[in-house]
């Protein structure tokens, strides 16, 4: 069964911090695989995509590896700031247009 | 702001009742797609458009169905509404339908129903 799974579900750390959130996949055939930060009752927004070649790929104080031989994939953030607080995504592409998603983990940065 | 806008931002309907949610596209964006995302968890993919044609559907019963109009912006229709319909919908736009460039997320609009 194709699916992404996300951990940890939830994650409060302290500003200034750094946190590194977890995805591993069961996706087939793979694309490619994104990030998406999500505020509270708004659209997701993409941080970073990567296909099967790339092994890391960074976006500000965001970085996102991929190993596709072990399907998993992480998103390390740097330096957390208040509003780091949101759901952060991973999702994986698996055909010409079905994206599998994740549940998502719920980060929770405090002053 | 990504430049897709919904609307409207929220509905309240009830049980059995039709619904019809809006959804205009990034300028040159020829791909919409859209999600339903029941709270606490991932969206879960209902369809795609690509020049006003469905090119892609997730697991959701026909009573789901779309429309792309020649300026690309799109509908979600939902028929005979029930309980577990209530949730966040959101539309997506993009310039490749194979999904190989980034999705624009519209705002969503929350839909409950009662």
């Amino acid at each position: 069964k194709n699916q992404v799974e996300q951990s940890p579900q939830s994650l409060i750390i302290l500003e200034g911090k750094n946190c590194t959130l977890q995805c591993n996949y069961t996706v087939s055939p793979f694309s490619n695989l994104r990030w998406y930060k999500q505020d509270t009752g708004r659209g997701p927004v993409s941080l970073t995509i990567m296909t099967f070649s790339e092994n890391t790929k960074s976006n500000g104080r965001y970085t996102a590896t991929l190993d596709a031989d072990t399907k998993q994939s992480s998103l390390h953030i740097t330096a957390s700031q208040l509003s780091d607080s949101a759901s952060y995504i991973c999702v994986v592409k698996q055909s010409n247009y079905q994206l599998i998603w994740g549940a998502g983990t719920k980060l929770i940065i405090k002053p | 702001e990504t430049g897709v806008t919904q609307s409207p931002t929220h509905l309240i309907k009830t049980r059995g009742q039709q619904v019809t949610l809006r959804c205009s596209s990034q300028s040159g964006h020829n791909t919409v797609s859209w999600y339903q995302q029941a709270l606490g968890q991932g969206p879960q993919f209902i369809f795609q458009y690509y020049r006003e044609e469905e090119n892609g559907r997730g697991n959701f019963p026909p009573r789901f169905s779309g429309l792309q109009f020649p300026n690309y912006s799109s509908e979600l229709n939902v028929n005979a509404l029930e309980l577990d319909d209530s949730a966040l919908y959101l539309c997506a736009s993009s310039l490749d339908p194979q999904g190989q460039e980034t999705q624009y997320f519209g705002p969503g609009t929350r839909l409950l129903v009662l």
